[in-house]
C-alpha cells in the first residue's frame, strides 16, 4: 500500500518570505513523487515530479522540492512567496514499476500568503 | 490550461438515479483516470482505462463503471446513486510510457446528489 502525509492543513506565509508545504510518503519499491496545485473551483495544476536522478527538482512558478530518501519526504519551496501562490496544495505518490497507475494523494495544505 | 475537458460542469441529481459524466483526453494521451474529491479531502483514485481497456481500479463499488473510446475520451458512469457521491470527479489523461508520467488534469464536475 501507498500512503501520503501532509502534517500541516494550513500554512500561513508573508509575502515575500520563503514557504515550505512539507510531504511524507510511504510506498513499497521506489516512488514516483508529485505536486499538483488547486485554485477554487478549478482542477489540479501539476507543478512538478520527482521520478530519478537530482534530488532537487525544479518546476513551474519558481516552485522547487527536494526529495529525500532516508526521511521519505518531499518538501514543496519556493524562495519568496507571491499573493497569488495563495492556493491548496496536493502532494501525489506512485510506485514506479510495470502495472503501477495509481496516484496516492494527501489531504491537501491550503497555502496563504499574506500582502 | 492542460486540454483535458469535462462535462458538464455542474450536475444535481436524486438519490437512486444514474449519472454519466465525460472527459476528453489531451491531444497525444492514451490513458484517462478518474477521481473522486471529496469535500476537504484529496482525490481519491477510481479506475484507470488504457487503450480502451480497464487498466487498474480503486476501493470502489460496481456500480462505478466506465469506458473509454478510440478516440481515447472516457465516460464515467454512477448508478444508484448515494449521498456520498456528491462530490467532484476529476479526469485526468496521460501518455502510458512505462515511466513516471504526469497526468494532466480537467476541471472536474461537480457532482450534488440530493
Amino acid at each position: 500500500a501507498q500512503s501520503v502525509a501532509q502534517p500541516e492543513d494550513q500554512v500561513n506565509v508573508a509575502e515575500g518570505n520563503p514557504l515550505t508545504v512539507k510531504c511524507t510518503y510511504s510506498v513499497s519499491g521506489n516512488p514516483y513523487l508529485f505536486w499538483y496545485v488547486q485554485y477554487p473551483n478549478r482542477g489540479l495544476q501539476f507543478l512538478l515530479k520527482y521520478i530519478t536522478g537530482d534530488n532537487l527538482v525544479k518546476g513551474s512558478y519558481g516552485f522547487e522540492a527536494e526529495f529525500n530518501k532516508s526521511q521519505t519526504s518531499f518538501h514543496l519551496k519556493k524562495p519568496s512567496a507571491l499573493v497569488s501562490d495563495s492556493a491548496l496544495y496536493f502532494c501525489a505518490v506512485r510506485v514506479s514499476g510495470a502495472g503501477s497507475y495509481q496516484l496516492t494523494f494527501g489531504k491537501g495544505t491550503k497555502l496563504s500568503v499574506i500582502p | 490550461e492542460t486540454g483535458v475537458t469535462q462535462s458538464p460542469t455542474h450536475l444535481i441529481k436524486t438519490r437512486g438515479q444514474q449519472v454519466t459524466l465525460r472527459c476528453s483526453s489531451q491531444s497525444g494521451h492514451n490513458t484517462v483516470s478518474w477521481y473522486q474529491q471529496a469535500l476537504g479531502q484529496g482525490p481519491q483514485f477510481i479506475f484507470q482505462y488504457y487503450r480502451e481497456e480497464e487498466n487498474g481500479r480503486g476501493n470502489f463499488p460496481p456500480r462505478f463503471s466506465g469506458l473509454q473510446f478510440p478516440n481515447y475520451s472516457s465516460e464515467l458512469n454512477v448508478n444508484a446513486l448515494e449521498l456520498d457521491d456528491s462530490a467532484l470527479y476529476l479526469c485526468a489523461s496521460s501518455m502510458t510510457t512505462g515511466g513516471g508520467e504526469t497526468q494532466y488534469f480537467g476541471p472536474g464536475t461537480r457532482l450534488l446528489v440530493l
